[in-house]
């Protein structure tokens, strides 16, 4: 049980397009979602709190018209990183919780983005 | 302010009992915490949780003082397998802040 998936795992795009990660919890409904950036060798940075069926609530210096966030079921999240650019690159990581165990993340398997 | 720390890196031999230290002095009463396994490439994979005292489940144990200033997690008999990051998560209130990571390098 509490399983997260994300899709796409890796994905390598252009500067100034959009990409857009899907984030699902498969067998639970998860009112809360969370955002992670991952950069080589350092710890996990929140990026933004996802609430279902209201706005995402974003960490200090994290802009939030960069990064889309949207909530609009109990299963899936998706975030956008809208214009990437080659500093955008990075690990991105989704987690859920569970309804019953509001205490833990259960993380999904991560997003390798590329921007060239 | 919130701050978890634990060690950079600790090495250790296959068989051996590994403990890691976590410290969050600004804990509060209702904030849990939680460790986490990271290989390269993948999503972080829960290993334990706890609140208070001593919390086992069947791959690790976790220990937390009475002052809950600090907590250890504690891996018996470790594998090369057991060779990854290891993350000290505490939600200070709404606030999640994770540890560095500890790198756990294990040899034969």
């Amino acid at each position: 049980g509490a399983v997260v998936s994300q899709h796409p795992s890796w994905v390598i795009c252009k500067s100034g397009t959009s990409v857009k990660i899907e984030c699902r919890s498969l067998d639970f409904q998860a009112t809360t979602m969370f955002w992670y950036r991952q950069f080589p060798k350092q710890s996990l940075m929140l990026m933004a709190t996802s609430n279902e069926g209201s706005k995402a609530t974003y960490e200090q210096g994290v802009e939030k018209d960069k990064f889309l966030i949207n909530h609009a079921s109990l299963t899936l999240s998706t975030l956008t990183v809208t214009s990437a650019h080659p500093e955008d690159s990075s690990f991105y990581i989704c987690s859920a919780r569970t309804p019953l165990a509001q205490e833990t993340q259960y993380f999904g398997p991560g997003t390798r983005l590329l921007v060239l | 302010l919130a701050k978890t720390t634990q060690p950079i890196s600790m090495d250790s031999y296959e068989g051996q009992e590994v403990n890691i230290t976590c410290s969050h002095n600004n804990i509060a009463t209702n904030d849990y915490i939680t460790w986490y396994q990271q290989f390269p490439s993948q999503g972080p994979r829960f290993i334990i949780q706890g609140y208070k005292t001593k919390v086992t489940n069947e791959v690790a144990s976790l220990f937390i003082p009475a002052d809950r200033k600090s907590s250890t997690l504690s891996l018996p008999r470790v594998s090369l397998s057991d060779t990854a990051v290891y993350y000290c998560l505490v939600e200070y209130g709404n606030k999640l802040v994770f540890g560095a990571g500890t790198i756990l390098r294990v040899k034969s």
